[in-house]
């Protein structure tokens, strides 16, 4: 298994919702990620986990909150979202955070906030 | 302070042409640097990287040249087809903070 499979692929929340992102890889990954991408723009970095202890949080807001209950899963818990938080959710994986490989993404969860 | 530059944002190239892709970065203790190519409605993925001791990468049609006096790497992509029209990003990785860097994107149009 050579994929990051995220799920769902479309939600759409009101912002007084709660709703959760998952992501699953198989791949015997220990840094997984959590990224933000808007329309043509480059992916943006919101949080690292290595070895399942959250390493990287890239100052964003509390409304959004990861959470990582093993090495295969990674979740995202939104509360409260504002409508610009509307993207693409991009999940990913490597092989160490702390080394130079490259990136597996999953195809996101595109959510649109109403 | 945008870490890498990415250019040209758009490109439309003919079937059969050479597609070059160009970023730049200023901080030399970038260790890996990774092109991504990303369809509509899916997510980045990984197309070819180099390591900075390394000038030219191949990988099929795809190559990686990389100046590291100069802080530029490009892309290029031999003999385009119209399969890979997509949005094409550069990266480079930090070590110190254990992060990537992505480019602005480019957007390919390969034209049949």
């Amino acid at each position: 298994d050579t994929e990051v499979t995220q799920t769902p692929k479309h939600l759409v929340m009101g912002m007084t919702n709660k709703k959760s992102l998952k992501c699953e890889q198989h791949m015997g990954h220990r840094a997984m990620y959590w990224y933000k991408q808007k329309a043509k723009k480059p992916p943006e970095l919101m949080f690292v986990y290595s070895y399942e202890k959250l390493s990287i949080n890239e100052s964003v807001p509390s409304r959004f909150s990861p959470e990582c209950p093993n090495s295969s899963l990674l979740n995202l818990h939104l509360h409260a979202l504002q409508p610009e938080d509307s993207a693409l959710y991009l999940c990913a994986s490597s092989q160490d955070a702390g080394a130079n490989y490259g990136y597996t993404f999953g195809s996101g969860t595109r959510l649109t906030v109403v | 302070q945008q870490q890498v530059k990415q250019s040209p944002q758009s490109l439309i190239v003919q079937k059969g042409g050479i597609s070059i892709i160009n970023c730049a970065y200023e901080n030399t203790a970038f260790d890996y640097f990774p092109w991504y190519q990303q369809f509509p409605g899916k997510g980045p993925a990984l197309l070819i990287a180099i390591r900075p001791d390394v000038s030219e990468k191949k990988e099929g049609r795809f190559t990686i040249s990389f100046n590291k006096s100069a802080k530029q790497f490009s892309l290029h992509i031999m003999d385009s087809q119209p399969g890979d029209s997509a949005t094409y990003f550069c990266a480079a990785r930090s070590p110190n903070f254990n992060k990537f860097y992505f480019g602005s994107g480019t957007k390919l149009n390969v034209k049949p």
